[in-house]
């Protein structure tokens, strides 16, 4: 049972245009939200997070929109550039004490020049 | 610099030959995981460590055991390791915030091949 879907498994974007990834989840437990970006032979890094208590965080080009009644996400990239292109996965975690993430399968992101 | 470090990065092994994946981290962090990353199924949870000698499984812990005698290390092993465990493995730490933990910092990964 995935409980952080990300149904795209790849999306191109012209660059300088907006880039959305989108994910949803079920576990209305999930308080605090990821995304990370990896790129080939590399481990993911951090990109941007959002707590539950928001709807909205913004870092520069990267902003993550949270839609809770929905159980939705999504990170949007203004303006996307060539370098953007990566993998991106979003994860999810509760504040149980679990200490667990659950991460979506990614979403392949190509920036065309 | 900060860093999660895995060793090695690259392995081909056989069959029920024991191998030791490292990882160490010099952030001074409590909580330590390993995932694996296959094709299709994302980043899925092997097992993690809030702290020394405190372990607990994760989503997928069939195969492994791993332990935390340092802070800094937390080494996974495949006491018997099988083809279906042939994978990407990433190591991970972080501070510990409460009932959750902060963001992940990864390692680079080691590509584990078992024939």
């Amino acid at each position: 049972d995935q409980q952080v879907k990300q149904n795209s498994p790849s999306l191109s974007v012209q660059e300088g245009r907006i880039s959305i990834l989108n994910c949803d989840y079920t576990n209305s437990m999930f308080d605090y939200f990821l995304w990370y970006k990896k790129y080939p032979a590399e481990g993911p890094t951090f990109l941007i997070s959002i707590s539950s208590i928001k709807d909205k965080n913004e870092d520069g080009r990267f902003t993550v929109f949270l839609n809770k009644s929905a159980k939705h996400l999504s990170l949007h990239i203004v303006p996307s550039q060539p370098g953007d292109s990566a993998v991106y996965f979003c994860a999810a975690s509760e504040a149980s004490g679990t200490y667990k993430y659950i991460f979506g399968t990614g979403t392949r992101l190509k920036v065309l020049a | 610099e900060a860093q999660v470090t895995q060793n090695p990065r690259y392995l081909i092994t056989v069959t029920g030959k024991k191998l030791t994946v490292t990882c160490s981290q010099n952030m001074n962090h409590e909580y330590m995981s390993w995932y694996r990353q296959d094709p299709g199924l994302g980043l899925r949870q092997i097992y993690y460590s809030m702290n020394v000698e405190v372990t607990d499984k994760g989503d997928v812990p069939e195969g492994y055991k791993v332990s935390r005698k340092e802070k800094r290390n937390f080494p996974l092993i495949l006491e018997s390791p099988s083809p279906n465990q042939t994978s990407l493995y990433f190591c991970a730490s972080s501070i510990l915030r409460g009932l959750n933990t902060g963001e992940l910092f990864f390692g680079e990964g080691s590509r584990l091949t078992v024939l």
